[in-house]
């Protein structure tokens, strides 16, 4: 099974400070590349999928890249709203497996 | 408006089963992969299985495998999860979702397996 890992596993930054997190597949899955954000006791939101398409409503500083195997989530100046735990996940094939998170929090 | 609402949770002694439940509506269910996620306390995401629009095809993450059945019945829209041999480490939240990647969850139900 493909496996997916994050770096970091957590940051702190300014407010206005650009983040960027990786995520890394053990072989390639194309664009089939989602990124999700969760804050503590909500469900989790979709901000980016196909690697690089951002979902309606969400921010305009937040994009994403990649192709294959790696790929990353660009927060190009964080907001106190930022403040989570960002997850990718490939949909490339069955078993449909997330990266083990990485938390994002405010300097 | 897209609704999933997920039933069933609660508390069960190690070895026990639970059958969770999701109930779709505002759109048309039999269109979509579905999938459920879990969320043990404290931890990361962890995708539990998808099914196929007609439920020809199902997966499995490796650790239920054997243990847990997705199933769908798509002229009630309504997604299933059969867990049996529950284990302390099934303890977690799980969301229903739509598709593979998902826009659309619900809020999670909360099974606990512990004696």
């Amino acid at each position: 099974d493909i496996q997916m890992t994050q770096s970091p596993s957590s940051l702190s930054a300014s407010v206005g400070d650009r983040v960027t997190i990786t995520c890394r597949a053990s072989q390639g899955v194309s664009n089939y590349l989602a990124w999700y954000q969760q804050k503590p006791g909500k469900v989790p939101k979709l901000l980016i999928y196909a690697a690089s398409t951002v979902q309606s409503g969400v921010p305009s500083r937040f994009s994403g890249s990649g192709s294959g195997t790696d790929f990353t989530l660009t927060i190009s100046s964080l907001q106190p709203e930022d403040v989570a735990t960002y997850y990718c996940q490939k949909y490339y094939s069955a078993p449909f497996t997330f990266g083990p998170g990485t938390k994002v929090d405010i300097k | 408006e897209v609704q999933l609402v997920e039933s069933g949770g609660g508390l069960v002694q190690p070895g026990g089963s639970l059958r969770l439940s999701c109930a779709a509506s505002g759109f048309t269910f039999s269109f979509y992969w579905m999938t459920w996620v879990r969320q043990a306390p404290g931890k990361g995401l962890e995708w539990v299985a998808s099914i196929k629009q007609d439920g020809s095809e199902k997966y499995y993450v490796d650790s239920v495998k054997g243990r847990f059945t997705i199933s769908r019945d798509n002229a009630k829209n309504s997604l299933f999860l059969q867990m049996n041999s529950l284990r302390a480490e099934d303890t977690a939240v799980y969301y229903c979702a739509r598709g593979n990647y998902a826009y659309y969850w619900g809020q999670g139900t909360l099974v606990t397996v512990s004696s």
